[in-house]
């Protein structure tokens, strides 16, 4: 699987979208991205996945570029139990996936 | 999605001993995993456990100290063999139905 680059940690401010990046430049054409998060103490939570095209669900918005080495995960409105551990992982849909975990970016929503 | 219970939610346990961990699935799903979080860490798999055969190990881990059992579709367990203080870990369980699900994880703190 491609190798993610996330930053450590970000603040946003409640009520403000939250914009977390994810650099995956060795992305191969079968790999989608997927993104997880893990607040405090909690099983990690999916939140959104794709392949080229953006995605959006009730959680999430997925903007994945052209070239398909980077994302952005916006969270439009963010409140404070948004405060999470927000992981990018890169994987080949499909059985017998494995989900490879970095250390992903501590996002804190400040009041 | 699938609902994922575990059991114990935590425990505290003597060096030495083995705790076996329970995960159940509300729905039959053929991929089921088991993941370690080291404190402060990120998730490591520690192996896919197989439905009538035994478990495949990711490397690092042995069947000898984290025996797999699957008996079914919808039931894993993990054991924590002569379990030392660093084995303190949250261990989860998960499974592959269009995604990867995850469990809320047991908390273990080896004395």
């Amino acid at each position: 699987d491609a190798k993610t680059t996330q930053p450590t940690s970000m603040d946003c401010a409640e009520g403000r979208a939250a914009n977390l990046p994810c650099n995956h430049s060795t992305i191969s054409g079968n790999e989608y991205v997927y993104w997880y998060r893990q607040i405090h103490s909690q099983g990690p939570q999916y939140i959104i996945h794709g392949l080229k095209n953006n995605e959006t669900n009730e959680m999430a918005s997925l903007i994945i570029t052209e070239d398909r080495k980077s994302s952005t995960l916006i969270l439009p409105h963010a409140t404070l139990r948004d405060t999470a551990v927000y992981y990018c992982i890169v994987s080949e849909s499909g059985s017998a996936r494995q989900l490879t975990f970095g250390s992903g970016t501590q996002l804190t929503v400040l009041p | 999605s699938a609902v994922i219970s575990q059991k114990p939610s935590r425990d505290i346990c003597q060096r030495g001993t083995s705790l076996t961990i329970q995960c159940q699935v509300d729905s039959q799903v053929t991929m089921m995993f088991w993941y370690r979080q080291q404190p402060g860490q990120s998730l490591t798999l520690i192996a896919t456990a197989n439905q009538g055969s035994e478990a495949t190990y990711e490397s690092g881990f042995v069947i000898d100290k984290f025996p797999i059992s699957r008996p079914n579709l919808t039931f894993s367990t993990l054991t924590v063999s002569n379990m030392s203080p660093e084995d303190s870990s949250i261990y989860l369980c998960s499974v592959e139905e269009e995604t990867q699900y995850f469990g809320p994880g047991t908390r273990l703190l080896v004395l």
